[in-house]
């Protein structure tokens, strides 16, 4: 059964870089045609897609934020990772890893991250 | 760019009681890439229906999901308690690779 665990700190500051990484276990980050995702869900509203990695490497991101992020896989840990900078309280949100092609069949339980100085 | 808009934002039933769910696309969509989910309190989102009415692995025959093009539903035909929370509509664009999710709807217990 494949699982995905988010890590990362729970607090950064506004203006820094907010950085998360998903282990993935239970199956191979790079054996399958799956793209790796990151959603995020601000406290009691929607769900907002961030990007994705193809198992390939190549990288997909939501318009609205391709400016600050950046998605990386390493695929030596089973892991990818989520970098978004310039952070507001705007940003502040539970933030899900995934697995996903055309649905998400997959999903981190997800790891809360606020905002604050 | 599509937006999905679902509606109503909030539904009010009680048990026992058919709830329909709508999804909207702003422009037309392909089938084989809309999907439902189902989200509790504290809880990842779960799939329940891809491809616009087929059920993911697990899934009661109670939920239904059906539509074409730019209109698409979400069908429960009798509400059972744990069946009270929030449901959203996603849909993948391929070129470039996007996932684009509902604003979600809410059933409640009235």
């Amino acid at each position: 059964q494949l699982q995905l665990q988010e890590s990362g700190p729970g607090l950064v500051k506004p203006s820094e870089t907010l950085s998360l990484t998903c282990t993935v276990s239970g199956g191979s980050i790079s054996s399958s045609s799956y793209y790796w995702g990151w959603i995020r869900q601000p406290p009691g509203k929607g769900l907002e897609w961030i990007g994705s990695i193809y198992y390939s490497g190549s990288t997909y991101y939501n318009p609205s934020l391709k400016s600050r992020v950046t998605i990386s896989v390493d695929t030596s840990k089973n892991q990818f990772s989520l970098k978004l900078s310039s952070v507001t309280a705007a940003d502040t949100a539970v933030y899900y890893c995934a697995r996903h092609w055309s649905t998400i069949d997959y999903w981190g339980q997800g790891t809360l991250v606020t905002v604050s100085s | 760019e599509i937006v999905l808009t679902q509606s109503p934002g909030t539904l009010s039933l009680s048990p026992g009681e058919r709830a329909t769910l709508s999804c909207r696309a702003s422009q037309s969509v392909s089938s084989s890439y809309l999907a439902w989910y189902q989200q509790k309190p504290g809880q990842a989102p779960r799939l329940l229906i891809y491809g616009a009415s087929s059920r993911a692995t697990g899934i009661p025959d109670r939920f239904s999901g059906s539509g074409s093009g730019t209109d698409f539903t979400l069908t429960i035909s009798r509400l059972e308690p744990e069946d009270f929370a929030v449901y959203y509509c996603q849909q993948y664009g391929s070129s470039p690779p996007k996932l684009t999710f509902g604003g979600g709807t809410k059933v409640e217990i009235k």
